[in-house]
């Protein structure tokens, strides 16, 4: 069975820092990864996604990076801002037919 | 672009009630999904669909019903509810590859 752990659960940095949220999964043998945000209250939006073939994806300041042989993504956040105050969840699927599983979450905070 | 559309967004139920949490989808998807997410527990998935007619159990289906006889349309169905049932109710779909697009939820107390 699939698992999905994010480490640290809640995060709390200055404006300004860059900041490397962790996600790391049991089952190597994924299909894709996809980064979602989650505002208080609000549904999930996605961030990034990346397809088992690829090694990283980038988006503005935001970087996700894919080591499938070790089970383990990162999510790279430059030059941080209150605006990114949010829950960011790590979610991978086995196929491109199957459910995500999904990890519970960082909570970060960015302090003004 | 609607995208995925969930209604009612907020609800409360007395125990042993029923209701229907309703989601549909614009972007022709094949596959669609109800999770439930909990304080501090992620989401888990209930159930899910590949295809208009094809219904399939996640990892916490107990309690709760689907149906999906069009592409757009996939309904949740709560027959007698629990207080243990109180959560956030996201429904998603996709199509292979690009990843999920996700609804804005249903927030759902059971007194």
């Amino acid at each position: 069975k699939q698992e999905v752990t994010q480490i640290p659960a809640a995060l709390s940095v200055p404006e300004g820092e860059n900041l490397v949220l962790n996600c790391s999964f049991t089952d190597s043998a994924i299909y894709n990864l996809q980064w979602f945000r989650q505002d208080p209250g609000k549904g999930l939006t996605s961030l990034l996604l990346i397809q088992s073939s690829q090694r990283e994806q980038t988006s503005g300041r935001l970087n996700a990076s894919l080591d499938k042989s070790s089970g383990r993504s990162t999510l790279y956040i430059a030059a941080s801002q209150p605006g990114d105050s949010a829950t960011y969840l790590c979610a991978v699927s086995l196929s491109g037919n199957t459910p995500l599983v999904f990890g519970k979450g960082t909570r970060l905070s960015v302090i003004a | 672009n609607a995208g995925v559309t969930q209604t009612p967004k907020f609800r409360i139920l007395k125990i042993g009630q029923s209701m229907t949490l309703q989601c549909t989808q614009d972007m022709n998807h094949n596959y669609m999904y109800w999770y439930r997410q909990d304080p501090g527990m992620g989401l888990k998935l209930i159930y899910y669909s590949v295809g208009a007619g094809i219904t399939d159990k996640g990892e916490v289906p107990n309690g709760y019903n689907v149906s999906r006889s069009t592409t757009e349309d996939f309904p949740l169905r709560l027959e007698l509810a629990a207080p243990s049932q109180t959560s956030v109710y996201f429904c998603a779909s996709s199509y292979e590859g690009p990843g999920a697009f996700f609804g804005q939820g249903t927030r759902l107390t059971v007194v």
